[in-house]
């Protein structure tokens, strides 16, 4: 079975600085979609990035990037510029491929991100 | 645009009752909506996947005569907590996929809290 791992619970930064969140994940497809979701106080779940497994080009999303090292089964969510509203809590997400594979995501535990003004 | 909102935001009912939350695809057409349950501070646990029209699919240890899901139509799934608990008091998270765009992701409404007196 998919697993996901963050192994940091909370991690901090000062407001304009860069901070990166890890994430490794187990699998033994070689296609499949990664994901970094935000949940701020008002645990409204919200979509950071997503990657596709099968390109090797790694996402960004204006202050958000990822690393993504698919042999090291790595992912990792890179925040430049922090800001306060960026304070919440993070998961990591996997699910297979959407053909034959299953639906369902798979999340790390989550990791809380304060950001210090 | 890939909106979902839930109904109610808060709902606080005597042990013994039932209580339904809906989940709506405000401006797509979901065929698959999925159920979670949160506790504080923790991940997301799935509890089941709807699909329209069919009987959803529910994760191992989820009891399906206690969580029933009706996904009676493309903009609607409804999640029925039977004779509720203290233990059942969580907070329930609904998703679904807009096959018009990106169909790996899940896009979240802002969740249901239920206390159960």
């Amino acid at each position: 079975a998919q697993t996901v791992t963050q192994s940091q619970p909370e991690m901090s930064v000062q407001e304009a600085e860069t901070v990166t969140l890890s994430c490794t994940y187990d699998t033994s497809e070689s296609d499949y979609y990664l994901f970094w979701y935000k949940q701020p106080p008002s645990r409204q779940m919200i979509l950071v990035i997503r990657q596709e497994a099968y390109k090797q080009q790694n996402a960004t999303e204006n202050r958000f990037s990822v690393n993504f090292q698919k042999a090291a089964k790595s992912f990792s969510l890179k925040i430049s510029d922090s800001q306060l509203g960026d304070a919440a809590m993070y998961f990591c997400a996997y699910r297979d491929y959407f053909q034959g594979g299953s639906e369902k995501l798979v999340f790390g535990k989550g990791m809380k991100l304060t950001v210090n003004p | 645009g890939a909106v979902v909102s839930q109904h109610p935001s808060w709902v606080i009912c005597k042990s013994g009752t039932s209580v339904k939350i809906e989940c709506r695809s405000l401006d797509f057409q979901a065929t698959t909506m999925f159920w979670y349950r949160q506790f504080p501070k923790q991940s997301l646990m799935l509890m089941a996947t709807s699909n329209e029209g069919s009987k959803a699919t529910y994760e191992q240890g989820v009891e399906k005569d206690k969580f029933l899901i009706n996904h009676a139509s493309l903009t609607l799934s409804t999640l029925t907590v039977t004779s509720a608990h203290p233990e059942d008091s969580s907070f329930y998270i609904c998703s679904a996929r807009d096959l018009s765009r990106a169909k790996e992701t899940q896009y979240f409404g802002p969740g249901t809290r239920l206390l159960v007196l």
